[in-house]
């Protein structure tokens, strides 16, 4: 069956711009959620949805938002970008809220300028 | 808040060697996930751990979850170049604010 796909690969955008960034779960998986991993902080927990609604947040500005539509795909989305956004963003899907083993996407690289 | 580390954050070893990567984790937990990832791509889903005890294994690769201790090992046997990855560890916690809790990863790089 596919996979996590996240679109696009890769991107490159000036600071002060917007980014959107898209992520279709496995097939019957309700839970998408988003990290951020970068050299310095590693990992991080963006946001988690589930049925269109956000269950959990990360520590990150409201800069970060994100979405889910009712076919379970989700978006998130950066504002007003800084340099220090510049990350490869992954996006996980698992069957339910808790306890649900994630399977990653092959994650969007973005960069910023 | 829970706290996740992996140690040594770095592995040189030589192929045909065994070594351990160790993960600590601050609060008891439900699950203990390692992940897999390659310079420039995703994580790959190597174990899940669920419950005190756990071990599983995959090849050459060994992973075992004490939950009294909150700690888990990743072990490797006769390692093999195709093993060289960065190894990542995770916790989840029923009711945590957070998905999953990573680990710093443990860069491993096997040499001929």
């Amino acid at each position: 069956k596919a996979g996590v796909t996240q679109t696009p690969r890769y991107l490159i955008k000036t600071r002060g711009q917007q980014v959107t960034l898209s992520c279709s779960p496995i097939s019957g998986h309700r839970s998408v959620s988003w990290y951020q991993q970068t050299p310095g902080q590693g990992l991080q927990f963006l946001f988690e949805y589930f049925s269109e609604t956000q269950r959990n947040k990360g520590n990150f500005p409201g800069r970060f938002s994100g979405r889910q539509f009712s076919n379970s795909r989700s978006e998130m989305n950066v504002s007003t970008l800084e340099l220090g956004d510049s990350a490869l963003y992954l996006c996980a899907s698992s069957l339910r809220i808790q306890g649900g083993e994630a399977f990653f996407g092959q994650g969007t690289r973005l960069t910023v300028v | 808040e829970l706290k996740v580390e992996q140690n040594p954050l770095f592995l040189s070893m030589q192929e045909g060697k065994n070594y351990t990567i160790y993960c600590n984790y601050s609060t008891t937990s439900d699950r203990l996930y390692w992940y897999r990832q390659d310079p420039g791509k995703s994580l790959e889903s190597l174990f899940v751990l669920l419950s005190n005890g756990a071990v599983k294994q995959e090849g050459r690769l060994m992973a075992s979850l004490d939950t009294k201790a909150r700690l888990s090992t990743l072990h490797i046997t006769a390692a093999v170049h195709d093993l060289s990855a960065t190894y990542f560890c995770a916790v989840d916690k029923e009711g945590g604010s957070e998905k999953l809790v990573f680990g710093k990863g443990t860069k491993l790089t096997v040499n001929p």
